[in-house]
């Protein structure tokens, strides 16, 4: 079946430091790919996504790029600030599966003045 | 555009009471779905919905009930609520498959003691 793994958090960062958070995953043919963020008492918004193997989605200064020789979709930004403190999920959607996104479990980022 | 709402955001139960969850949407919607979030779980499809008068069990649905008699709206019920049920609970809705995006309510913590 389909399947989301993130790299294990929390992750705390420095403001203006490089963020990374890994994200690959597991299905047949080509699923849509996607980064959801949900800020402290919120529910989760769509931060980016890419429908095809090496597109790149963009958002906020966030980047991701879909790549299907790899299985992944890594979320990146140059240079975070104290407000992109939030929970991260990578998710995929597959054609077939009833309509269903396939999440990670989150990352929990916190980026300190 | 309210976007997807949701009541109650706060409810304590007993165990063994029930209550029923509302979702809402004013986006002329045709998928709606109800997850659960716990710690270090990510989230977990409870029941899904392709349109009105239709649900479909997802990854988690015992215990749960749904009904959607109207587009617009989209209810949960616990029946006979459970320690293990306490949650925070999300609904989401979306336009429709390819270009498919979530759009999520703010959620409801529930605790049953």
């Amino acid at each position: 079946g389909n399947s989301v793994t993130q790299m294990e958090g929390p992750v705390t960062l420095s403001e203006e430091a490089f963020l990374t958070i890994n994200c690959t995953y597991t299905a047949t043919g080509y699923p849509s790919l996607f980064w959801y963020v949900q800020y402290p008492g919120e529910g989760l918004q769509l931060l980016l996504k890419a429908t095809k193997a090496d597109d790149k989605g963009s958002n906020k200064g966030f980047e991701a790029t879909y790549r299907k020789e790899t299985t992944s979709f890594h979320l990146e930004k140059g240079s975070v600030q104290v407000s992109d403190s939030a929970v991260y999920f990578c998710a995929l959607y597959r054609g077939g599966s009833n309509y269903k996104l396939t999440f990670g479990k989150g990352t929990l980022l916190t980026v300190n003045p | 555009n309210a976007g997807v709402t949701q009541t109650p955001k706060f409810r304590v139960l007993k165990t063994g009471q029930s209550m029923t969850l509302l979702c809402a949407q004013d986006m002329n919607h045709e998928y709606m779905y109800w997850y659960r979030q716990d710690p270090g779980m990510g989230l977990r499809l409870i029941h899904y919905s392709v349109g009105e008068g239709t649900t479909a069990k997802g990854e988690v649905p015992d215990g749960y009930n749904v009904s959607r008699l109207k587009k617009q709206n989209f209810l949960l019920g616990l029946e006979s609520a459970a320690p293990s049920q306490t949650s925070v609970y999300f609904c989401a809705s979306a336009y429709r498959v390819p270009s498919y995006e979530q759009y999520f309510g703010p959620g409801t913590r529930l605790t049953v003691t």
